[in-house]
């Protein structure tokens, strides 16, 4: 099955700057990579995603870059806020409508 | 006008005990998912139910068993709750698998 790593699981950045996390799947076949923002006491949020036809997509400040070849996916927040700190999970598609996520990674944006 | 509602939102119980947990989507989705995140936020998929057929069922213990009278709805009944159960359990729905999932807010169930 599916295997999908994320990288790091803590990420400590200055309002401001930029953050960046890495994620890597195992299945060629996956095809459709989401990112999910999970915010304290709630459920996790589609943030955006990206399909296996496409390199990059950018919405305001965030962006995801994917490259199949090497099976690497990434997530980009520029300006980054106090409001960004949260979990960030990463997913690839799997069978059967299933997604595999990431481990999750802790984003504190400090002001 | 929530999309995925889930109930109860907080869930005490002791071992032994018999609960169930609720969820509801008025989103028109085709797939309805429970997940379980344990205390270092992992993701965990239980099950799927698509069209009220069971089509994912990972390693999951015989006690938990998920009912889902129609496309709407996807309940989470666990019988004889163990320590270990403690977790959040989390129900989501998406339209094919083509399309990310719309989550519920989460039920934290704590088994003393």
């Amino acid at each position: 099955g599916e295997n999908v790593e994320q990288h790091p699981s803590t990420l400590s950045v200055q309002e401001g700057d930029s953050a960046v996390i890495k994620c890597t799947y195992s299945d060629s076949a996956s095809n459709y990579f989401p990112w999910y923002k999970q915010e304290l006491g709630k459920g996790p949020q589609l943030i955006i995603d990206i399909r296996s036809n496409v390199g990059e997509k950018k919405d305001q400040r965030i962006a995801v870059t994917l490259n199949k070849t090497a099976k690497h996916f990434s997530l980009h927040i520029t300006e980054t806020q106090p409001e960004d700190s949260a979990v960030y999970f990463c997913a690839a598609s799997g069978p059967g409508n299933q997604f595999y996520f990431g481990t999750g990674t802790s984003l504190t944006v400090i002001p | 006008d929530t999309a995925v509602s889930q109930t109860p939102k907080y869930l005490v119980t002791q071992m032994g005990n018999d609960k169930s947990i609720k969820c509801e989507q008025n989103l028109g989705h085709d797939t309805m998912y429970w997940y379980k995140q344990d205390s270092k936020k992992f993701l965990k998929i239980m099950f799927s139910y698509n069209n009220k057929e069971l089509i994912i069922n990972e390693t999951v213990p015989n006690r938990f068993s998920p009912k889902s009278p129609d496309k709407a709805h996807l309940n989470l009944h666990i019988n004889s709750l163990e320590l270990g159960d403690s977790a959040v359990y989390f129900c989501a729905s998406s339209r094919d698998g083509r399309y990310g999932y719309t989550f519920g807010s989460g039920t934290r169930l704590t088994v003393v």
